[in-house]
């Protein structure tokens, strides 16, 4: 069955950098997209971007670029989010979701920015 | 980028009440998409291509609207219904999501 195993949560401090993964099974994970989509505490999803491990293409929401690098790795069947330059308004759930159909999702990830 | 603007923000049914709540789009989209999340878990895709249900989702629900207005339905709400949901847009990038209905139980 498709699943998304995602990393676990962080706690770094301001002006770091941390890497999210999202590790896919149960489907070719080089035939669909990875999409990631932010949360915060008590609000509502926005969407991040996304990248095509097949070819490494990838799409940004304005908001974030320079904020987030989406990569992939197909030797593993792992996609990652690194966030760079940390503020305490980074802190979310991030989750990975699968295609443009977001038809599976992972368990997300918490990420915590905290002195 | 579209704008989606659900409601209402919060609203609660009871057992066997029917539930509508409404999506609207600050432009026109050709779909809409709609999730439904609990407390600590992750989005679940619940309708599809405005009006399709996934897998596992109960025949009760329905989706339905076209352009800027698009509606998710429950034709009697069952206690496992409460939850928040959320719809979503992806007919032009940004893919965008509404702030969500919270569905509670009465």
């Amino acid at each position: 069955q498709v699943q998304l195993q995602q990393s676990g949560p962080e706690l770094v401090k301001p002006g770091a950098l941390v890497k999210i993964s999202c590790k896919a099974s149960g489907y070719t994970f080089t035939s669909y997209d990875i999409n990631w989509v932010k949360q915060r505490p008590g609000q509502g999803l926005e969407w991040i971007g996304w990248i095509y491990p097949g070819d490494g293409s990838t799409k940004y929401n304005e908001k974030f670029k320079g904020k987030a690098t989406l990569t992939a790795d197909k030797s593993s069947s792992t996609a990652y989010m690194q966030l760079s330059s940390l503020t305490s308004e980074n802190s979310a759930v991030y989750f990975c979701a699968r295609s443009g159909d977001y038809d599976y999702w992972g368990q997300g990830t918490t990420l915590t920015v905290s002195s | 980028q579209i704008v989606l603007t659900q409601s209402p923000a919060i609203m609660s049914a009871s057992p066997g009440e029917k539930v509508t709540m409404t999506c609207s789009a600050s432009s026109s989209v050709s779909y809409m998409h709609w999730y439904q999340q609990k407390s600590g878990t992750s989005p679940k895709r619940w309708i599809y291509d405005t009006s399709k249900l996934a897998s596992g989702v109960p025949a009760r629900f329905s989706g339905s609207g076209s352009g800027t207005s698009y509606s998710l339905t429950i034709s009697s709400m069952e206690a496992e219904d409460a939850a928040t949901y959320y719809c979503q847009q992806w007919s032009s990038n940004p893919p965008t999501f509404g702030a969500g209905t919270k569905l509670e139980l009465k």
